[in-house]
Parts: structure tokens; C-alpha cells; sequence
């Protein structure tokens, strides 16, 4: 089944320390991609998108992903987190063929301890 | 800023009843949806809406239906609510992105409904 898998559901992470959220989806042909993130409390709110262009995308916070077409992966990073990144990342994949409906994976907590 | 709201954040019902979750949208945006979200599952389309009174069923929409009467304003209807639909329901709406097509941008979320059934 076409699908979206991220593959850390939980992670736990100390301070400075580098980030990396794995995104794998199984669509072939044109994808909108996105991280999406929700703090404890919050809205679930855009971290990053990518339509076309540079495969290497910034987004806020100090977060970034690559889009690798041969791979279907759009891994996000960051180089040091803090305290403060502790959330539910989310990536998902809007498949052209697919129209309006957009793929959610599974959600990646992350924990940073101070 | 965009605002999405929803017309609860706590709703407790029991088995049976008919439920209606409301969520309105600002910015004039074309198409709206709703999502349960469960821990481990992610975020699951019920729903969504690319026009007034137009809807399109997602990946579980059993157990669902929807309204949308006006542009700003999409409903979910529960008909009669069990247990197994105790979850987080989200709102979100959004634009079309004008150079891809029938493609979705961004959605912005409204704060979510916890629904739990009795």
C-alpha cells in the first residue's frame, strides 16, 4: 500500500546534540512534501515545505530537509536542538496524482533534556 | 494570520448520540478537512471539502458525514457515535497552490476537538 513511514516514532535527544527525522513515502511521480510540527499544547503548524527547485529546503526554527527523488526521502535535520524543539514532528506527502489529499507518516516524538 | 477554530476542545458523549463538530476557517480558502488523530497512526483524512456544498470522502470516512453550506464554515457529523471514535479530530483548511494545479499548500489547523465517547 502507498504509504508514508517515518521511522523513529520516539526520540530522545540531549541538548546541542544533532537531529535527524527519517521521512520515506512509497508514491512515485510528482509529491508537494512537508514537516509539520506540534508543541505540547499547540496547533499542529508548517515547519518546511517543498514543491520544486532546490532539494535542500530551510525552514523555521533552524530546521532544514533534503529531498532525495531516487531515495522517495525527505529527512529533516537540524545541526544542535534545544530544549525548546521538544515535539511531535510530522512528515507528509501530497502526491499529484492523488489531488487534494495529503499523507501523514505516523509522528516522531521528540524529547530534548536540558 | 490565518485563524482556524474549532467549536470545542473537550466533548464527552455517550454511545448513540449524534455529535457535530464546527470548524471555521478566515482567510477564504477553498478547501477544507478533517482529520482524526490517533497516537501511533498519525493524522488520517475523514473528510474534505474543495467547494461549498462539494465533499470527498478520505481514507475513513465510515461512521461520517460532513456539511459544508458555506465557504468559511465545514462540519463533521458523527450519526451515531461509538466508542471506537473516541480520538482528536482536527480541522484544517487551505489554499490551491496556483502553478500545481489540483495540489494542496499548506493547511493550516485549527486547536483541535478531543472527543471522547462513553
Amino acid at each position: 500500500a502507498q504509504s508514508v513511514s517515518q521511522h523513529n516514532h520516539h526520540v530522545i535527544l540531549s541538548e546541542a546534540a544533532s537531529l535527524e527525522l527519517g521521512c520515506n513515502y512509497s508514491y512515485g511521480g510528482t509529491v508537494n512534501l512537508f514537516w509539520y510540527v506540534q508543541y505540547p499544547g499547540q496547533h499542529l503548524q508548517l515547519l518546511l515545505k517543498y514543491f520544486s527547485g532546490d532539494p535542500l529546503v530551510k525552514g523555521i526554527k533552524g530546521f532544514e530537509a533534503e529531498f532525495i527523488k531516487s531515495k522517495f526521502s525527505f529527512n529533516l535535520r537540524k545541526p544542535s536542538v534545544q530544549w525548546s524543539d521538544t515535539a511531535e514532528y510530522f512528515c507528509a506527502v501530497n502526491p499529484h496524482a492523488g489531488g487534494f489529499k495529503t499523507i501523514f507518516g505516523a509522528g516522531t516524538r521528540l524529547f530534548v533534556k536540558a | 494570520d490565518v485563524k482556524v477554530t474549532q467549536s470545542s476542545r473537550y466533548l464527552v458523549k455517550r454511545t448513540g448520540e449524534k455529535v457535530f463538530l464546527e470548524c471555521v476557517q478566515d482567510m477564504d480558502h477553498e478547501n477544507m478537512f478533517w482529520y482524526r488523530q490517533d497516537p501511533g497512526l498519525g493524522l488520517r483524512l475523514i473528510y474534505f471539502s474543495y467547494d461549498v456544498k462539494m465533499k470527498e470522502k478520505g481514507d475513513i470516512p465510515e461512521g461520517y458525514s460532513v456539511s459544508r453550506e458555506k465557504k468559511e464554515r465545514f462540519s463533521l457529523i458523527l450519526e451515531s457515535a461509538s466508542t471506537n471514535q473516541t480520538s482528536m479530530y482536527l480541522c484544517a483548511s487551505t489554499e490551491i497552490p496556483g502553478l500545481a494545479g489540483l495540489t494542496t499548500d499548506t493547511q493550516y489547523f485549527g486547536p483541535g476537538t478531543r472527543l471522547t465517547v462513553l
